[in-house]
């Protein structure tokens, strides 16, 4: 069964500094990996995903993922932070099998001034 | 700007009373799933459609929930009667069919069961 892991449950970060937010994996195929933005009081926002092709994907608002089979995972970064980036990100994976998508617990940005 | 739009986006009511949350998806996605947040369980999948079927519902309490589809531009999800531990955030999302396709979610219902 697929499932995506998001180990860190908050990531503090200053603002002008490079920020990393994981991701592991587990899939039983291809990966089709995406990261979601949730700001507060909204619903979750597509960034970014990776379907094939290039290791390194760019996305909205300047984030990019790194995809790296052997490690199974899908780092997502971005070189310089904002403050307007604290937000809840959320990895996920596609579940092959069917027309799920299976969400990580998510991990709370805070960039601080 | 296409967009998923919910109503009502705030919603209290007394336990033991039914609740309805609608969503029109972005026209064109033949998928809609209804997805539950809270801090303490996260993200939830409760159901999910395509072609307006119902594929899975398997997330919801069958007792109580109930989630359909009466045309393309609507999906409802009922609760009744509702509890208390019914209090979250529910959000619908819909997308278009294949593996590599993002959903879009809506703004969700915040829904409190006193």
């Amino acid at each position: 069964a697929q499932s995506v892991a998001q180990p860190e449950d908050q990531v503090n970060v200053a603002e002008g500094n490079p920020l990393t937010v994981k991701c592991t994996y587990s899939v039983s195929g291809n990966p089709y990996l995406f990261w979601y933005v949730q700001y507060p009081n909204r619903g979750l926002q597509f960034l970014l995903k990776y379907i094939t092709g290039d290791n390194l994907v760019k996305g909205s608002y300047g984030f990019e993922a790194e995809f790296n089979k052997s490690q199974t995972s899908f780092h997502l970064k971005k070189p310089s932070a904002l403050v307007s980036d604290s937000a809840l990100y959320f990895c996920a994976v596609r579940d092959t099998g069917g027309f799920k998508t299976i969400f990580g617990a998510g991990t709370r940005l805070f960039v601080k001034a | 700007d296409a967009r998923v739009t919910q109503t009502p986006r705030h919603k209290v009511t007394e336990m033991g009373q039914e609740v309805t949350m609608r969503c029109q998806p972005i026209l064109g996605h033949n998928t809609v799933f209804w997805y539950r947040q809270t801090m303490m369980q996260g993200l939830e999948l409760l159901a999910y459609f395509r072609n307006r079927a119902p594929l899975d519902d398997s997330g919801m309490p069958k007792d109580r929930f109930s989630a359909e589809m009466p045309d393309a531009t609507l999906a409802t999800l009922k609760i009744q009667p509702s509890e208390p531990r019914d209090s979250a955030v529910y959000f619908c999302a819909s997308g278009k069919e294949g593996y590599y396709n993002e959903q879009f979610f809506g703004p969700g219902t915040r829904l409190t069961v006193l």
